[in-house]
């Protein structure tokens, strides 16, 4: 257990459904992270907080993807209108803020499966 | 953008020996570089990093090199145990604290 968290473990929703993901990172981290990762590849960086503050997004994040950290602590992942192209694994990472060489924790990650 | 990748998709070997898993980058920036060890059902777990100002970094039974001059990245394993058995990313952090990863390398342990 890395101290990151995630909820819900798994998700199973129909296509068009409206889904949201939250992550809890390490308590004294400022730098949040979300990947997407499908079968047989690499995490694929989705979006980067530090503290509240959204830095950097991923052309892979469309739309109908949103990201929130409104207090600098849990952050949240909405997918809405969800393709069966979203089905996935959705990542969650931490990082201390300090250091450009911190070590970067995940979570055990969140099963979307689109029907 | 940057790409990480691996040279080999599938790594089979037999419990006790040791294990080399190679990684490719191809960001000559990148200052920092990690292994993690995904299980099925998983997420990545922190194996081993490396700072670009180093060659190599021991750690229990693993080992990262890191080539600059070609831009790869190797993860040794020794005495490799049937635990150690699952998918190997390399993850390069590029610019603006992104970080980048392979497609994995399957690590195949043999009782």
């Amino acid at each position: 257990d890395t101290g990151v968290s995630q909820d819900p473990r798994h998700k199973i929703t129909k296509r068009g459904q409206n889904v949201t993901f939250r992550c809890d990172p390490i308590s004294e981290h400022n730098r949040l992270y979300w990947y997407r990762q499908t079968l047989g590849q690499g995490p694929e960086f989705l979006t980067y907080f530090q503290n509240e503050a959204q830095l950097e997004k991923s052309r892979l994040l469309s739309d109908r993807f949103s990201a929130e950290r409104p207090k600098g602590s849990f952050s949240t992942l909405e997918i809405q209108r969800t393709e069966q192209g979203d089905s996935a694994m959705y990542l969650c990472a931490s990082r201390p803020g300090f250091r450009s060489t911190d070590t970067q924790y995940f979570g055990p990650g969140t099963r979307l499966t689109v029907l | 953008g940057e790409s990480v990748g691996l040279h080999l998709p599938t790594l089979s070997v037999q419990e006790g020996d040791n294990s080399i898993i190679n990684c490719a980058y191809s960001n000559s920036a990148s200052d920092y570089f990690i292994w993690y060890k995904q299980e099925s059902g998983k997420g990545p777990q922190f194996i081993i990093d490396i700072r670009s100002n180093m060659d190599k970094r021991q750690g229990q039974r693993v080992t990262v090199l890191l080539n600059k001059t070609v831009k790869h990245l190797s993860l040794q394993i020794a005495a490799t145990q049937p635990g150690d058995s699952a998918v190997y990313f390399c993850a390069e952090k590029g610019n603006f604290n992104k970080f980048y990863f392979g497609s994995g390398t399957k690590l195949n342990v043999k009782p």
